[in-house]
């Protein structure tokens, strides 16, 4: 049965900071594996998508990274901003499957 | 831009009614999925919906039925509402291939 873990729960930087948000998944017969944010009292917001035969994506200050032999996703964020404060959810898709297993997410406060 | 819309953004409803929430997408996408999310429990899958009348259960279908009789929309039911479906309802969309996961704004129910 497919896990997925994010450590640490919630994380507290300065403003500028990089920063990598980890995501543990037991499982590596993935399809693809997801990122999202989500703020409070919002749906989730898509922000990177890697497919199994990839091994990152990036978008703007955002790079996400895929290592299926480790069980591993980090999303890696760039001179961090306030705006960034949200909880951050990972996502991933079991190959031939529909669904999508999540972890619990890393709540992130940058502050000013 | 992927659009994902739901009903309502805020429903209290009594113990025992039923309760329809509905959620719309504008990108043509086969699949619709509704979850629901809880603290501490993260996002479970309630049903997936891979075309028009088609239907899975997902991991907690008990107490819930969906309608999909157009492929942009898909419903969720409550048939008679409890004070344990309160919770924020998420309803997803994607298309086969990719698979990204687009997400609508939540619906917080409350049910007293």
């Amino acid at each position: 049965k497919q896990e997925v873990t994010q450590i640490p729960a919630a994380l507290s930087v300065p403003e500028g900071e990089n920063l990598v948000l980890n995501c543990s998944f037991t499982d590596s017969a993935i399809y693809n594996l997801q990122w999202f944010r989500q703020d409070p009292g919002k749906g989730l917001t898509s922000l990177l998508l890697i497919q199994s035969s990839q091994r990152e994506q990036t978008s703007g200050r955002l790079n996400a990274s895929l290592d299926k032999s480790s069980g591993r996703s980090t999303l890696y964020i760039a001179a961090s901003q306030p705006g960034d404060s949200a909880t951050y959810l990972c996502a991933a898709h079991r190959s031939g499957t529909y669904k999508y297993i999540f972890g619990t997410g890393t709540r992130l406060k940058v502050l000013a | 831009d992927v659009k994902v819309t739901q009903s309502s953004r805020y429903l209290v409803k009594r113990t025992g009614e039923k309760v329809f929430l509905e959620c719309v997408q504008d990108m043509d996408h086969e699949n619709m999925f509704w979850y629901r999310q809880d603290p501490g429990l993260g996002l479970r899958l309630i049903y997936f919906s891979y075309d028009v009348k088609m239907k899975e259960k997902g991991d907690i279908p008990e107490g819930y039925s969906v309608s999909r009789e157009k492929k942009e929309r898909f419903s969720l039911i409550l048939e008679s509402a409890s004070t344990n479906q309160t919770s924020m309802y998420l309803c997803a969309s994607s298309a086969p291939g990719l698979n990204e996961q687009f997400f609508g704004p939540g619906t917080r129910l409350t049910v007293l």
